[in-house]
Order: C-alpha cells, then sequence, then structure tokens
C-alpha cells in the first residue's frame, strides 16, 4: 500500500540556519504530494503542494521538489524563523477520493 | 469564522459510553474527511463523503464506529461502546474538487 515516512524528529535549529525535513513516499501510482503544518493550538493548514514529477511547490520561503526517481518530497527553508516552530506533516493523495495518507509528523522548533 | 467547525473540542467519557461528535463543514464544500490522528502521528484516513453518500471507509473503521452526513451538510462521527484505544484526537477536513483539504481544529476524546 501507499505509505510516507518523514525523519525522525525533534529538530531544533537556530533562528536563520537552513532547514531540510526529509520525505520519501511508496505509491503504488502517481499521486499528488503535500506538506501541512500544525503550528501550536491549530489545525492543520496546507504549506504547498506538488502535482507531478520535477514540480516545485512554495510558500512562505519553503520549498519542496516532487522527485519521482529518488520517491522523495523534502522540504527546505533558506533562513528559519522562531515562527516557523510547528509539526510538519508529509502526505501523499490520488485524483477522485483524495484521502491523503500522512506521514508521522516532524516537530520543529527554532530557537532565538 | 467560515473555517470548519468541530464540537466539542474535548470530551472526556468513561469506557463502554457511547459518543458522538459534530463536523461544521465550509460552506458548499461537497467532500468531507475524517481521520484519527494518536500522539506523535500523523492523521489516518477513517471514512469519506461526497455530499451525503459515503463512499470510502478504511479498515480502521469497526462496526463500533458509524458516521454520517444527512443532507450533505454536517456530519456527525458516533463511536458505540468506547475502548482506551479509542483515545485520540479525531479531525474533520472538507474540499471542493482541487486538491487542498480544510481541516478543523479537532475534537480530543479521552476514554477513561
Amino acid at each position: 500500500g501507499d505509505s510516507v515516512t518523514q525523519m525522525e524528529g525533534p529538530v531544533t535549529l537556530s533562528e536563520e540556519a537552513f532547514l531540510t525535513i526529509n520525505c520519501t513516499y511508496t505509491a503504488t501510482g502517481y499521486p499528488s504530494l503535500f506538506w501541512y503544518v500544525q503550528y501550536p493550538g491549530e489545525g492543520l493548514q496546507l504549506l504547498l503542494k506538488a502535482t507531478k514529477a520535477d514540480d516545485k511547490g512554495s510558500n512562505k520561503g519553503f520549498e519542496a521538489t516532487y522527485r519521482k526517481e529518488t520517491t522523495s518530497f523534502h522540504l527546505e527553508k533558506g533562513s528559519v524563523q522562531v515562527s516557523d516552530s510547528a509539526v510538519y506533516f508529509c502526505a501523499l493523495s490520488y485524483s477522485g477520493a483524495q484521502k491523503l495518507v500522512f506521514g508521522q509528523g516532524t516537530r520543529l522548533t527554532i530557537n532565538p | 469564522d467560515t473555517g470548519v467547525s468541530q464540537n466539542p473540542r474535548h470530551k472526556i467519557t468513561k469506557r463502554g459510553q457511547n459518543v458522538t461528535f459534530r463536523c461544521d463543514p465550509i460552506s458548499e464544500h461537497n467532500r468531507l474527511y475524517w481521520y484519527r490522528q494518536t500522539l506523535g502521528q500523523g492523521p489516518e484516513f477513517l471514512t469519506y463523503f461526497q455530499n451525503e453518500a459515503q463512499l470510502e471507509k478504511s479498515r480502521l473503521l469497526s462496526d463500533r464506529f458509524s458516521a454520517e452526513r444527512p443532507k450533505g451538510s454536517f456530519s456527525t462521527l458516533e463511536i458505540q461502546r468506547t475502548e482506551q484505544g479509542d483515545s485520540a484526537m479525531y479531525l474533520c477536513a472538507t474540499g471542493t474538487w482541487g486538491d487542498e483539504q480544510f481541516f478543523g481544529p479537532g475534537t480530543r476524546l479521552t476514554v477513561l
């Protein structure tokens, strides 16, 4: 079946550091890929998405590229801020029913 | 607030009791999903409605669980004869024909 694996957390960085959160997937078809973020006390929010191979999703300074050859969708940001502290979830879905299959989440803490 | 709302936000119950959760979608969103999230894990799909029709159910949705979406508007998720293993955050998400799902804040269930 389909699955998503994220790098183990928690991740702690200093402000302005470079961020990478790894995400790999196993899929029977050609899914769309997503990063969702959950800020403290809030619901899940879509951060970015990519719908086909080599697409790059970007939002709020975050980027991720859909790599079919390595089945990966790593999240990157060049300079993190304290306000980026949250739990990040990688997910996939297919067109049609579009149920999301999530990774286990990575908790990110940014220290000033 | 025109986002997805869920009630109650917290529910504490004794083992063996029945509980019911409600989800009110964003207006005009015809797709509605229920997910369950346990501590330290990503959300897991439970069931999916398109309008009032329940089109998919996960194996996680045992016969003690039932979901409805009368008239294609709000949805309810009922758990009968609750067990301690049912303790989790229950998330509702809604969407239209696009990829994005909009999540509610969740209902946290604690079974004593």
